[in-house]
């Protein structure tokens, strides 16, 4: 059964730095894998999709990163502001023919202070 | 688009009660998910619809919970009878078809008493 875990829980850093989120499963054989932030009483909203056969795709400020033979992602915030205080969750499809629902971490709760 | 639309985004019951949530997934998505929050066990997959059609129900946690989708543009998830432990967030989201972006909608935060 796929697991996904993120390091660390909680972050709080000062405006302007640079950061990296981790996330790591345990079976390597996934679909595609997905970056979310969530809000306070809000939905989720997607920050950045890749698939199983790329390395890397970036969004403006965002980069995230994919080493499928190693079970990890990282999410790098550049030159972080006070409005990317948020939970960000990974998620992963799990490849085969089975269901295509998402597997999500625990979340990581970043707090950027002004 | 006005995204995906959930009702009621509130709902307070007493145990034993019934419930109903709705969804309306983004228009031209073939797939529809539910999915459930809580702070203990985070975000899992209740079910998934590709088609209308259920796929995968093997995260619905007991026979108190069922789901339908009559058609393309409409889903319910149900709780008969409800208990304490149901209290959670309700989340639906919908992709234009296998392994796309999925999109969330708001939520229905689900208390029961």
């Amino acid at each position: 059964k796929q697991e996904v875990t993120q390091i660390p829980a909680a972050l709080s850093v000062p405006e302007g730095e640079n950061l990296v989120l981790n996330c790591s499963f345990t079976d390597s054989a996934i679909y595609n894998l997905q970056w979310f932030r969530q809000d306070p009483g809000k939905g989720l909203t997607s920050l950045l999709l890749i698939q199983s056969s790329q390395r890397e795709q970036t969004s403006g400020r965002l980069n995230a990163s994919l080493d499928k033979s190693s079970g990890r992602s990282t999410l790098y915030i550049a030159a972080s502001q006070p409005g990317d205080s948020a939970t960000y969750l990974c998620a992963v499809i799990s490849g085969g023919g089975g269901a295509d629902g998402l597997t999500f971490g625990k979340g990581t709760h970043l707090i950027i202070q002004p | 688009d006005a995204g995906v639309i959930q009702s009621p985004r509130h709902e307070v019951t007493e145990m034993g009660q019934e419930v109903t949530l709705r969804c309306k997934p983004i228009s031209g998505h073939n797939s529809l998910f539910w999915y459930r929050q809580t702070m203990m066990r985070g975000l899992e997959l209740l079910i998934y619809f590709n088609n209308n059609v259920p796929i995968d129900d093997s995260g619905m946690p007991e026979d108190r919970f069922s789901a339908k989708m009559p058609n393309a543009s409409f889903s319910t998830l149900k709780i008969q009878p409800s208990e304490p432990r149901d209290s959670a967030v309700y989340f639906c989201a919908s992709s234009s078809q296998r392994g796309d972006t999925q999109y969330f909608g708001p939520g229905t935060r689900l208390t029961v008493l």
